[in-house]
């Protein structure tokens, strides 16, 4: 399809480790990016990893990137309150981004 | 240094008049785009800026959508005759570089009444 596909919704305990999937569709992406965004704010990037790597750890930051089934993880370890946001994966087409519809994360204490 | 920013923050218009939205890119970037963001949903690509080239405007939704770009500075979005069904978030970003990192604005909320 067309779409960079998210799960919506992910809830997760603080201090435990959230994990979120998307689905892209691009194999020639050359990037695949991963923003933050916090209520009433514009987009943060958070990460991003070339296509040519499996893995890229960034302190609390893991991602997973597999690209025979097209699949890119983001992992946050030891999650906390501030990290409740909506997470959107992005992967670059020619000069653009085409994002993913954002999954909401909610940390509870 | 500073960011990308954006004026107003907040625009309430009633249906059927212009409005006007403005996006200051950080200084040196060349590229510049503009999205939508709808209550709810991911964003909506709307219109490309890349130095002196032609705009990439395949993702503006309407005639009624239109957006200019001084050089590489200062970009204006304008929507004519808004209708309620524009009300969103205007995202602006900028880029530099080969890696496509764009680095966004912190959005005007647009309410068509």
């Amino acid at each position: 399809g067309e779409d960079v596909e998210q799960s919506l919704f992910l809830s997760v305990r603080e201090g435990d480790s959230s994990v979120i999937n998307c689905t892209y569709t691009d194999s020639s992406s050359t990037y695949l990016y991963w923003y933050k965004q916090e209520p009433g704010a514009g987009l943060q990037l958070l990460t991003y990893i070339f296509s040519n790597m499996d893995m890229k750890q960034d302190q609390r930051l893991t991602v997973l990137l597999n690209k025979k089934d097209k699949h890119l993880s983001l992992r946050i370890a030891d999650t906390q309150t501030g990290d409740s946001a909506i997470y959107f994966c992005a992967e670059s087409k020619a000069d653009k981004l085409i994002f993913g519809t954002g999954t909401r994360l909610q940390v509870f204490p | 240094g500073a960011g990308v920013s954006q004026s107003p923050s907040n625009k309430v218009t009633e249906k059927g008049k212009d409005v006007e939205l403005r996006c200051d890119p950080i200084s040196g970037h060349t590229a510049l785009y503009w999205y939508r963001q709808r209550l709810g949903q991911g964003l909506e690509f709307l219109i490309y800026f890349q130095g002196n080239s032609a705009p990439d405007k395949s993702g503006l939704p309407s005639d009624r959508f239109s957006a200019e770009r001084t050089g590489e500075s200062v970009s204006t979005l304008t929507i004519q005759r808004t209708q309620q069904e524009d009300s969103a978030v205007y995202l602006c970003a900028s880029r530099t570089g080969q890696r496509n990192e764009q680095f966004f604005g912190p959005g005007t909320r647009l309410t068509v009444l």
